[in-house]
């Protein structure tokens, strides 16, 4: 059974367009997790859910939205992408929030705009 | 400046050596550390966590040491098999309990 899951794996799309990645995780977690993963493997977080609660919210350019509808989803839409949006995204969950909390991450999500 | 850095160039060795990845860090103090895993076009997966008031850990084939008065953390993979290749990723828990990772080492065993 998958854990942690998004859709799509592969997206490629021209610039200006807006799209959303969606995930989900049937592991009862509390949390959840944006993580993007760059040309130089560099894995930066973005945002981080608890219990549908935004948490954490990096610097990152507003046309970033995550939307939590429930503690089992957080989904990422991106408006007017740039070439610089390309990369791989990552979702990810872990049992709660704190310090030393194992993170489950997903399969990640090739984002390539062209 | 914080950072935590990896070996950017990747560890070759030979099957049934043992592989030794290091991570250092600065400005940090993190309470826990942890080493994850990561495929080629796959997602990270956790390995161990090593919490600050321990030495070693280990599981299995693997061993990891936290050293928070160098600021390093060595993950050992002893009897290492080419099923080990893979990107090691070092992980510690920065402000606001984010983990914040390294760029990771690639490690390649050969057969």
């Amino acid at each position: 059974d998958t854990a942690v899951s998004q859709t799509p794996k592969y997206l490629v799309t021209q610039m200006g367009n807006d799209k959303s990645i969606k995930c989900e995780q049937n592991l009862g977690h509390d949390t959840m997790y944006w993580y993007k993963q760059d040309s130089k493997k560099f894995l930066k977080i973005m945002f981080s859910y608890n219990n549908k609660e935004l948490i954490i919210n990096e610097t990152v350019p507003n046309r970033f939205s995550p939307k939590s509808p429930d503690k089992a989803h957080l989904n990422l839409h991106i408006n007017s992408l740039e070439l610089g949006d390309s990369a791989v995204y990552f979702c990810a969950s872990s049992q709660d929030w704190g310090a030393g909390n194992t993170i489950y991450f997903g399969e990640g999500s090739w984002l390539t705009v062209v | 400046s914080q950072k935590i850095e990896q070996n950017s160039e990747a560890l070759n060795i030979q099957e049934g050596k043992t592989a030794t990845l290091t991570c250092n860090y600065t400005n940090y103090s993190p309470a826990y550390l942890q080493w994850y895993r990561q495929d080629p076009g796959r997602g990270p997966v956790f390995l161990l966590l090593i919490r600050e008031n321990e030495k070693e850990k280990r599981k299995e084939r693997l061993k990891v040491t936290f050293d928070t008065t160098l600021k390093q953390s060595l993950f050992h993979i002893t009897a290492s098999q080419p099923a080990d290749s893979a990107t090691y990723l070092c992980a510690l828990d920065g402000s606001s309990y984010k983990l914040i990772f390294g760029s990771g080492t690639r490690l390649l065993v050969r057969p």
